[in-house]
């Protein structure tokens, strides 16, 4: 799997949109861009992936630029309950047994303050 | 269905002990991982399941441990020996295969403690 480049931490203002940048330049055509969340003493949790496209859900946004080298995690109103370890992840989409694990790096502690 | 269930959550244990933990994944998921967290770390992929199959096992999972999938619903994972250095956050997750690119469901994990 290709490896991720993020920022070690960043913080934001709570009820400002949080942007969380990622570089995965060495991504292959078939690699998906996934992003987890950590919350302290919690499990990581899905929020979104995605291949070329923009995708949006009910926790966030994820913009991949048109090169697919970079992609930025959209939190549009970010709360104190959003403080956590995001942790931006590629891998090959499918089915095939060697393509099922996600290999996590250290992440983006992402701060929301009042 | 509450997702997946891990037990203990919490364990501490003596250098040497043996020790079982267990994971309930979602009922209809196929695919079950385990994955081991140190401090300031990302998760680390231990070895994963397809039904009853182990499919694939890191080399971080050394002879010491073991993990059994026998009904292809429920999963252990077990330490033999320990060390001080196992100690960290053990994590299971599913999902379930044909969902394709789906995410997975993390349990909320099993904190090992080896004095």
């Amino acid at each position: 799997d290709a490896k991720t480049t993020q920022p070690t931490s960043m913080d934001c203002a709570e009820g400002r949109a949080a942007n969380l940048p990622c570089n995965h330049s060495t991504i292959s055509g078939n690699e998906y861009v996934y992003w987890y969340r950590q919350i302290h003493s919690q499990g990581p949790q899905y929020i979104i992936h995605g291949l070329k496209n923009n995708e949006t859900n009910e926790m966030a946004s994820l913009i991949i630029t048109e090169d697919r080298k970079s992609s930025t995690l959209i939190l549009p109103h970010a709360t104190l309950r959003d403080t956590a370890v995001y942790y931006c992840i590629v891998r090959v989409g499918g089915d095939t047994g060697t393509a099922s694990k996600l290999t996590f790096g250290t992440g983006t502690r992402l701060q929301v303050t009042l | 269905d509450t997702g997946v269930s891990q037990n203990p959550r919490h364990k501490i244990t003596k250098r040497g002990q043996n020790v079982t933990f267990r994971c309930d994944p979602i009922s209809e998921h196929n695919r079950l991982y385990w994955y081991r967290q140190t401090l300031g770390q990302g998760p680390e992929f231990l070895t994963y399941f397809q039904n009853e199959a182990q499919l694939e096992k890191s080399r971080l999972l050394s002879d010491r441990f073991s993990a059994e999938r026998p009904k292809g619903s429920f999963s252990t994972l077990e330490i033999q020996r320990t060390e001080q250095g196992d100690s960290a956050m053990y994590l299971c997750a599913s999902s379930f295969s044909g969902a394709g690119t789906g995410g997975y469901t993390f349990g909320s994990g099993t904190r090992l403690t080896v004095v």
